[in-house]
């Protein structure tokens, strides 16, 4: 079946910088974008970007241009988000989720999510 | 952007009740509105895709509807597991989720 597993639980200071995983089964990897997403505590979904995990090229939201990075080891059917320079406001989970094109009508949709990740970022 | 604004932010809900919410989009997204439901300490799962297409498996007193600017999500007969928060997604113009809508027992 259709697995994105993340990586687990992770404490920083703020400055430091984290790398998240995503590894996906059950499905080639190369054959759909994979999406990032953030929830801090308490709050809703923002979506982050995506990664075309075809040629490796990445795409930011607006609010997540300079600090974060979509990367692949394609190999090894994983998609990394890694964050730099961490401030006290990254502290959230964080979740990749696959974009599908449905059959009926042609939609995107996002059908398969991992765990999510947490971040906590804390002197 | 796109900013897509959703109402009520929470219901407070009996079960049985039919529940309503409304996602209203700051430009026309035409149907490309999927709805997901996120229930405490899960990840969002997909409920509702083109607006009104019901996803595989999910049980049809979820129903969708709307287009351009306008979007609802009804739960008709409302059950104990649908106590989740409820968001709305566009993807026409990049992807922009709206802030919510919490399901609350009465």
């Amino acid at each position: 079946q259709i697995q994105l597993v993340q990586s687990g639980p992770e404490l920083k200071k703020p400055g430091e910088s984290v790398k998240i995983s995503c590894k996906a089964s059950g499905y080639t990897f190369t054959d759909y974008a994979m999406h990032w997403v953030k929830q801090a505590p308490g709050k809703g979904l923002k979506w982050m970007g995506w990664i075309n995990t075809y040629t490796g090229k990445p795409t930011y939201a607006d609010d997540f241009k300079g600090r974060f990075v979509f990367s692949l080891e394609a190999s090894a059917s994983t998609a990394n988000l890694q964050i730099s320079n961490l401030k006290n406001e990254d502290t959230a989970t964080y979740f990749c989720a696959r974009l599908s094109l449905t059959t009926v009508g042609d939609y995107y949709v996002m059908d398969a999510w991992g765990q999510g990740a947490s971040v906590t970022v804390s002197s | 952007n796109t900013v897509m604004t959703q109402s009520p932010t929470s219901m407070f809900i009996s079960v049985g009740d039919r529940v309503t919410m409304n996602c209203k989009a700051s430009q026309n997204v035409g149907t490309n509105v999927d709805w997901y439901q996120q229930k405490t300490g899960q990840s969002p799962k997909l409920l509702i895709y083109g607006a009104s297409n019901r996803y595989t498996g999910v049980p049809d007193r979820f129903t969708g509807s709307g287009s351009g600017t306008d979007f609802t999500l009804t739960i008709s007969n409302m059950q104990a597991e649908d106590l989740a928060v409820y968001y709305c997604l566009q993807y026409n113009y990049n992807l922009t989720f709206g802030s919510g809508t919490k399901l609350e027992i009465k």
